[in-house]
């Protein structure tokens, strides 16, 4: 199975600061990444897919890039609503493979 | 809009089944394909497995000797059993829609199961 290796496992940021993560396969997986935000007690939610397109109803303050085994997410300027676990997810092969997450929190 | 909906017990007995059933409403199940997912407390995500409409299925490998998905599109439903469960199968279980193009872009609220005596 691919591994998915994200860093920082958790992180503390301010309102309006530029947060990055990233997320490591451990192969190639193409541009077959999405990324998910998930807030305390509920379902993960869609945030990009294949890399760097934003799902419909997503901030454009958030994006994606990377390719080939290094992928990062960035919010270019963090709200309070932004404060949730971030995980990538791999879809190039079977099983689909989850990164552990990035943990955002308040400073 | 597609809502889906898991259902079934919160509690099951060690060496038991676990069974879940997601209800899709807002769209037909006879389109891309539909995942189980599940994150135990406190821990991170974990894809059990998905079947198309078809019946074909893909099983994660950690879990393949015990579990079975299988679909009803007549009910607009899929459905998740996972046997022998132990203290191990405690998660919150996601249902959840996946196309090959956007990934899972639709999901259940997620629904509880401990397992314990």
């Amino acid at each position: 199975a691919i591994q998915m290796t994200q860093s920082p496992s958790s992180l503390s940021a301010s309102v309006g600061d530029r947060v990055t993560m990233t997320c490591r396969a451990s192969q190639g997986i193409r541009n077959d990444l999405g990324w998910y935000q998930q807030k305390a007690g509920k379902a993960p939610k869609l945030l990009i897919y294949a890399v760097s397109n934003l799902q419909s109803g997503v901030p454009s303050r958030f994006s994606g890039s990377g390719s080939g085994t290094d992928f990062t997410l960035t919010i270019s300027s963090l709200q309070p609503e932004d404060f949730a676990t971030y995980y990538c997810l791999q879809d190039y092969n079977y099983p689909l493979t989850f990164g552990g997450g990035t943990k955002v929190e308040i400073k | 809009q597609v809502q889906l909906q898991e259902s079934g017990p919160g509690l099951v007995k060690p060496s038991e089944t676990l069974s879940l059933t997601c209800t899709v409403s807002g769209g037909s199940i006879s389109s891309d394909y539909w995942s189980w997912i599940r994150q135990p407390p406190g821990e991170g995500l974990e894809w059990i497995g998905y079947i198309y409409y078809s019946g074909s299925t893909n099983y994660n490998p950690s879990l393949q000797s015990r579990v079975t998905i299988s679909v009803d599109t007549s009910k607009n439903q899929f459905s998740l059993k996972v046997s022998s469960v132990t203290a191990a199968d405690t998660a919150v279980y996601y249902c959840a829609r996946r196309s090959s193009l956007y990934g899972f872009h639709y999901w259940g609220q997620g629904t509880l199961v401990t397992v314990s005596s």
